[in-house]
């Protein structure tokens, strides 16, 4: 069985201040994917990372894919206010038909307070 | 932006009844998914379903499940005989299928409430 574990499950920082939030598993992914959600609503991508090592940037979010496609990062500079919410990171299993079943963390809940 | 559409937004429905989640995936993809949240829980794979079949299904999705893609649009879920435990939000998501970045995308969701 796969499993994702996400790390800090709670993350209460100030407006400035940096972060990172970590996705590892014992398990290879194809991609692994990182979702926002916001209360009663659907996970809303942030980004696909696919080649171990990777990293991409998103403002001020850096997403990195672990060497051998087990582990990822999120890191957040300069948090602000406007960055809370849940953080959910998802690694995708691969099949032969070409299909992917999304594993997905239990998420790390961010609150940034001004 | 495309973007994947769920109906209806909140559904409440008695224990033993019959209900369909319905959602619209994006328009050129050909991977469909579902997967449901119950409150407070990880999101958990319910079935994936591509060329009018389903490719693969978790433990959850028993008998009492059934996907359909009844034209060339919608995508639903139906759930024959409802139970406390299927009370959950449920996500629709899709995928183009092409290739190695093939990321799902999801609806909004569908909050069922069964009492």
């Amino acid at each position: 069985t796969q499993l994702l574990e996400q790390s800090p499950q709670f993350l209460s920082i100030q407006e400035g201040e940096n972060l990172t939030v970590y996705c590892n598993s014992s398990s290879v992914f194809s991609s692994l994917q990182w979702y926002r959600q916001e209360p009663g609503e659907g996970p809303v991508l942030l980004v696909t990372v696919v080649t171990g090592g990777e990293v991409k940037k998103l403002k001020r979010l850096t997403f990195q894919f672990g060497d051998a496609r087990k582990d990822s990062s999120l890191h957040i500079t300069a948090a602000q206010p406007g960055d809370t919410g849940l953080y959910l990171c998802a690694g995708a299993s691969r099949f032969s038909g070409g299909y992917n079943k999304l594993i997905f963390g239990a998420g790390t809940r961010l609150a940034v307070h001004p | 932006e495309p973007e994947v559409t769920q109906t209806p937004s909140h559904q409440v429905t008695q224990m033993g009844q019959e209900v369909i989640l319905r959602c619209v995936p994006i328009s050129n993809h050909l991977y469909f998914y579902w997967y449901r949240q119950i409150l407070g829980q990880k999101v958990e794979f319910l079935v994936s379903f591509y060329n009018n079949e389903i490719s693969e299904k978790s433990e959850i999705f028993d008998d009492q499940f059934s996907v359909e893609r009844p034209d060339g649009s919608n995508f639903t879920l139906k759930i024959r005989s409802t139970k406390l435990e299927d009370s959950a939000m449920y996500f629709c998501a899709s995928s183009a299928g092409t290739g190695g970045l093939d990321t799902q995308y999801f609806g909004p969701g569908t909050r069922l409430t069964v009492l």
